[in-house]
């Protein structure tokens, strides 16, 4: 089993919708929890960090965390075409990030 | 320094041949890791180092793979023997060590795509 489990997608929303991604992880010692954006060809950028439950809003992001259902999610709102992307859910427990699979996100003008 | 750079960008080589990789982190940050990345999967953790001292490694690091960070700097993985399996984006990561890690995550390079024909 996964570590880090996120649905691949495509997860196709149009411009201007609110995009939902989730994730869930299994270690419960798991102390950080991370969004990072992949454009095509590229490496991983970080957009969100939380630790605590409840949500984190930076912008049009906004991160939810729920330990007690080890599921983390990512909301972005007011979509945009630039932000079709992948992206990738990490967990920091011990002394590493593990990354799901990534959910690629496609914004539809 | 304004973030990780990796080289090369890019690396075509046959198989059976030996290729290596540089990362030069960000120079403040005591960790390194590396991680490699294949299409449509998320990175997969490879090693770490806390300056010169490699921590640790995963179980997907066979024999023909090692790393090093001679100086507590830049750090190079090189790959013996390549196999078309071993054809990714291999991506190096920079943070500083303990809280720093939890709370900030880590800074990425740009990544080196390894083709192995």
């Amino acid at each position: 089993q996964k570590e880090v489990e996120q649905n691949s997608g495509p997860l196709s929303v149009p411009e201007g919708a609110i995009a939902s991604l989730n994730c869930t992880y299994s270690d419960r010692g798991s102390q950080s929890f991370f969004w990072y954006r992949q454009y095509s060809g590229k490496s991983p950028e970080l957009i969100m960090s939380i630790y605590s439950n409840g949500d984190k809003e930076d912008g049009r992001f906004t991160a939810q965390l729920n330990k007690a259902s080890q599921y983390v999610s990512l909301l972005i709102r007011d979509s945009q075409p630039s932000d079709s992307a992948t992206y990738l859910c990490a967990v920091h427990a011990g002394n590493m990030l593990t990354f799901g699979g990534g959910t690629r996100l496609m914004v539809k003008p | 320094d304004t973030g990780v750079s990796q080289d090369p960008r890019h690396k075509i080589t046959k198989r059976g041949q030996n290729v290596t990789f540089r990362c030069d982190p960000i120079s403040e940050h005591n960790r390194l890791y590396w991680y490699r990345q294949t299409l449509g999967q998320g990175p997969e953790f490879l090693t770490y180092f806390q300056n010169e001292a490699q921590l640790e490694k995963s179980r997907l690091l066979s024999d023909r793979f090692s790393a090093e960070r001679p100086k507590g700097s830049f750090s190079t993985l090189e790959i013996q023997r390549t196999e078309q399996g071993d054809s990714a984006m291999y991506l190096c990561a920079s943070s500083l060590a303990g809280a720093w890690a939890t709370n900030y995550g880590y800074t990425f390079g740009s990544g080196t795509r390894l083709t192995v024909v």
